[in-house]
Order: structure tokens, then sequence, then C-alpha cells
């Protein structure tokens, strides 16, 4: 079946520091979404990527998606404390809505 | 209003016992969702509906059995769980199926 990894698992990072996460798919993907979770809370949306190569930006948060689509990022620039959470990516195929979540990355940042 | 509301937000039942989870929406979204999370772990697609209708079912045991009365209000019906059911339940919604998701805040679910 359909298998979504992410790396890292976890990353901890001084106040100020870039992150990345990597969202790797075994299947071709139709589109993939961004979520945050906070330690406690529940995901939240933060993007869709639908075309091959897309990228988007949000104030210090740049996604991409990969030009085969097995593949997305999400890179973040200059951290801050409130960045804490896990990042989960979630990808769907084509024809069906079913979106299977990556494995996450947990963020911390060091103040 | 642009939220999912979840109730109750913690629920201890025995494994004899029978309980629901319920979830409201008022955002107009024609799609809403379970999912289930364990700790420090992504969340599972448990079911899918589409405008009120079910059309995905992850192969979730029948004693989860989800029910959707209208487009706003979605229920999920617990009976004889097990201990290794207990985890976080997370109702979703959105505008429609391929859209992305407002999760509400779930209900931690303890199986005693």
């Amino acid at each position: 079946g359909q298998q979504v990894m992410q790396i890292p698992q976890y990353q901890h990072v001084q106040e100020g520091e870039d992150f990345t996460t990597y969202c790797n798919s075994s299947t071709t993907l139709s589109n993939i979404q961004w979520y945050k979770q906070r330690p406690g809370g529940h995901p939240v949306f933060l993007i869709q990527l639908v075309k091959s190569g897309e990228v988007k930006k949000q104030k210090r948060l740049t996604f991409q998606f990969g030009e085969a689509k097995k593949n997305s990022s999400l890179h973040i620039t200059a951290t801050q404390t409130t960045d804490v959470g896990t990042y989960f990516c979630a990808g769907t195929t084509s024809g069906t809505y079913k979106y299977i979540f990556g494995t996450g990355t947990r963020l911390k940042v060091l103040a | 209003d642009t939220e999912v509301t979840q109730t109750p937000k913690h629920l201890v039942m025995g494994m004899t016992n029978k309980k629901s989870l319920k979830c409201e929406q008022h955002m107009g979204h024609r799609a809403m969702y379970w999912y289930k999370q364990k700790a420090k772990k992504p969340p599972e697609l448990m079911f899918v509906y589409s405008y009120e209708k079910l059309s995905i079912n992850e192969s979730v045991p029948s004693r989860f059995s989800p029910e959707c009365p209208n487009s706003s209000l979605l229920n999920l019906h617990l009976h004889a769980l097990q201990p290794e059911d207990s985890a976080l339940y997370l109702c979703a919604s959105s505008l429609s199926t391929g859209y992305g998701y407002t999760f509400g805040s779930g209900t931690r679910l303890t199986v005693v």
C-alpha cells in the first residue's frame, strides 16, 4: 500500500536557525498537503500543493512539490519558538481522496 | 464559524460500554472524516463521508460505527472496545474531498 515517510523524525534547532523536513511517497501523488500539530493540539492545515515542481511561500515557510510528484519539502527560515510542533505531510493518489499522513517531523526550537 | 467542535473532550469507558463521539461544523463543508491518532504517531484515516454518504471505510472493526445524520453532524458510535482502542479521535471537515482539512480538537478516549 501507499507509504509516506518523512525525515528527519526529530530535529532540535537553535532559535534563528533554518529547518527543513522532507516527505517521500512510495507512489506518485496527485496532490500533497502540509499540517502542523502543536504539542497536545490537533493538526492545523498549512497548505496544499498540486502541480509538479510547485513552490509556495507563507512568510518564513517555503513548500515545494517535487517534479515527479513523489516528494515534497517544507523549509522554515529563521525558526522561532512558536514553530515548535510536529509537521506532517499528507498525500493522496489520483482517483481517491484518501489522504495518507506521513510519519511526521517533530521540531524543537531552543531559545 | 470556522471551527469543528468535538464532544466530549475526554472519555473513559469500560469494554462493555456503549458511547458516542460527536462532531459538528457549520462551515458548509460537505466532506467529514474520522481519524485515530496514537501518541507520537500520525493520524490514521478511519472513515470519509462525502455529501453525507460513507465513501471510505478503512477496514475499521465493526465496534466502531459512524453516522452522518446531516451535513453538519458526524457521530462515531463505540461498542465493546478494547484497551488498544485508546487514542485521540479526531474529526475533520473540508469543503469537499480533495481540499484541506479543518480538524477538531479531538476526543481523548481511554478504554479500561
